[in-house]
Formats: structure tokens, sequence, C-alpha cells
């Protein structure tokens, strides 16, 4: 069964860039890479999403290194909002595994 | 254009009991897919219905069970519910997808079973 990690928690300060990397040592060629995040008693929502390379889009960049055996979330500016809890998804054929999730706590 | 609707917001059930979950997509959105949150397992796949069949299917026993209908809302089933099977139950909606790329999945605020 793939394995796709995360840090369990990260701390931050307001106006810092953060960097959240999922390892997912089993992607296969056509899977994709998603982060999502979720509030507490809310379902997760789409931050952004990528095949290789990188990705930005007006809320976050994601990097994906050319084995595509990790990804990186950055979050450029973070605010006190943007603490939640940050999940990877590496999606593709028959294969849908979310990360271990990345707690985020940003301190004013 | 109102988000994916899920019903109920909470629930309690007996061991051994059954339990039906809904789930109405948004608005044009054929993809409906399910999933399963507890702190210990965390976010795990239970499967996904597209245009009233079952798409893709995650790992778990047979007595999680789905269905689709004609206008797209979804509703899974629990049989014999047992005590772990409390958890936050969640769906999800998609549009259609183009070319080769994923959609992203559209999250209702979920289903909170709890299994006494």
């Amino acid at each position: 069964l793939a394995k796709t990690t995360q840090p369990i928690s990260m701390d931050s300060y307001e106006g810092q860039e953060v960097n959240i990397t999922c390892s997912h040592n089993n992607i296969a060629t056509n899977d994709y890479i998603t982060w999502y995040q979720q509030f507490p008693s809310q379902g997760p929502r789409f931050i952004i999403q990528g095949y290789k390379t990188k990705v930005t889009n007006e809320v976050a960049s994601l990097f994906i290194p050319a084995d595509r055996k990790s990804s990186t979330l950055s979050l450029p500016r973070v605010s006190l909002s943007d603490t939640a809890v940050y999940y990877c998804l590496v999606e593709g054929f028959q294969k849908l595994v979310f990360g271990t999730g990345t707690r985020l706590l940003v301190s004013p | 254009k109102a988000g994916v609707t899920q019903t109920p917001r909470y629930l309690i059930k007996t061991r051994g009991q059954q339990v039906t979950l809904s789930c109405s997509p948004i608005s044009g959105h054929r993809s409906v897919s399910w999933y399963q949150q507890t702190p210990g397992q965390g976010l795990q796949f239970l499967f996904e219905y597209f245009s009233e069949t079952q798409r893709n299917k995650g790992n778990f026993p047979g007595r999680f069970s789905g269905r689709q209908f004609s206008n797209s809302r979804s509703e899974m089933n629990v049989s014999t519910l047992e005590l772990g099977d409390s958890a936050l139950y969640l769906c999800a909606s998609s549009p259609p997808a183009t070319g080769q790329v994923n959609t992203e999945a559209f999250f209702g605020q979920g289903t909170r079973l709890t299994v006494v």
C-alpha cells in the first residue's frame, strides 16, 4: 500500500513563508499530486494541483522535483487564518491516497 | 451556486445497526466520492461514483456500500455497525474533467457518525 507521509505539525508566524513537504515514494507515472486545506468541522478545501516541476496560483505554489517522490506546498506570507491542517493527495488510476496531514499553527 | 450538502450532520447509532448517509453534489457535477476521516487513520477513500456507476473503490469491507441516483445524488450505507466505524464521513463532488487534468474535489461538511 502506498505511503504518503507529512510532518505532523509546523509552527510559523504571520508574514512568513511556510513550506510543507509530502513524501510519496510509490508515486506512479500517471499520478497527480493535490493539496487540500482543512479547518475544524469542515471538509477539505482544494489549494493546488500539479504533476511535475512548479505550479503557482493566487494562494500557493507547488514544487515537484524530477523524481516526483516528494512535493512541497509553499504558502507565501501566511496569516492567522492559514492555521489549519494541510493534506497532500496522490491520485491516479485506481488509487487515491491522502497524506497523514500537517497541522500548521500560525502565531501573531 | 450551492455547495455539497450532506445529511444528516450528526448521527448516533448502536453497534449492529445500519446507517445511510446522503450527499447532494454541486449542480452539474456527476462524480461523487466518499471518504472516512478518523483521528487514527486520517482521511481514507471509500468509493467514487460517476453516472450511477461505481468507478473506483478503496480498501474497505463490504459492509460499506454506496449508490448514485440519476440526479447525481449519492448515498452510502454501512451495515452491522462497529465501534470503529465512528468517524466523520465526507462526500465530495467533482466537475467534468477536461483533457488529462484531474479536477478538484469540492467537499461537504461531513456527517459525524458515532457508534455506541
